[in-house]
């Protein structure tokens, strides 16, 4: 079946360094979607990705679709304290909502 | 944009009592909702697929008796822990997509369940 790892389960970074999430599949994701969790608080829709090769920008936080829509990344320059949380992403081949195992992300200030 | 609420967010409940945790789509019909289970640092895992008018369809190795859902309306699915026991305690978060395909996923507030 398919199967899509997240790495790094945990991410320990200075305040200012930049961080990256990575989500990779074995097989072809029609699209993808990501996630931000802060501690206590429920999912927060992110971002989504279609296309193949596709790049999307929010302020800090870049997001990728690699060209054969099986990895995607996340990532963040310079890093806040404000960006403390689990991101996650998130794929519905089959309509289901199925989550990665999540990225913590701490931030030292 | 569209609101999805989770009514309770926190319950403490005896070992053998039922607790009943809904979710409602405040602005928006959905036909599917999602229920999830999330430990402590740990990702969602879904638990259910909760179908308006139909049969709710369970990941494997959720207990179906246990777990009951029930999806009435297109704004209202309700997720039931029968014979609470303290290993059922946990994170139970609901979702619900919006209209049309491939579109964002929004979530109840959660509901953190203490069974004592």
């Amino acid at each position: 079946g398919q199967q899509v790892m997240q790495i790094p389960q945990y991410q320990h970074v200075q305040e200012g360094e930049d961080f990256t999430t990575y989500c990779n599949s074995s097989t072809t994701l029609s699209n993808i979607q990501w996630y931000k969790q802060r501690p206590g608080g429920h999912p927060v829709f992110l971002i989504q990705l279609v296309k193949s090769g596709e790049v999307k920008k929010q302020k800090r936080l870049t997001f990728q679709f690699g060209e054969a829509k099986k990895n995607s990344s996340l990532h963040i320059t310079a890093t806040q304290t404000t960006d403390v949380g689990t991101y996650f992403c998130e794929w519905g081949n089959t309509g289901k909502l199925i989550f990665g195992q999540g990225t913590t992300l701490q931030v030292k200030p | 944009g569209a609101v999805v609420s989770q009514h309770p967010s926190r319950v403490i409940c005896k070992s053998g009592t039922s607790v009943k945790i809904e979710c409602r789509s405040l602005d928006f019909q959905a036909t599917t909702m999602f229920w999830y289970r999330q430990f402590p640092k740990q990702s969602l895992m879904l638990m259910a697929t909760s179908n308006e008018g139909s049969k709710a369809t369970y990941e494997q190795g959720v207990e179906k008796d246990k777990f009951l859902i029930n999806h009435a309306s297109l704004t209202l699915s309700t997720l039931t822990v029968t014979s609470a026991h303290p290993e059922d305690s946990s994170f139970y978060i609901c979702s619900a997509r919006g209209t049309g395909t491939n579109t964002e996923a929004f979530f109840g507030q959660g509901t953190r369940l203490t069974v004592v």
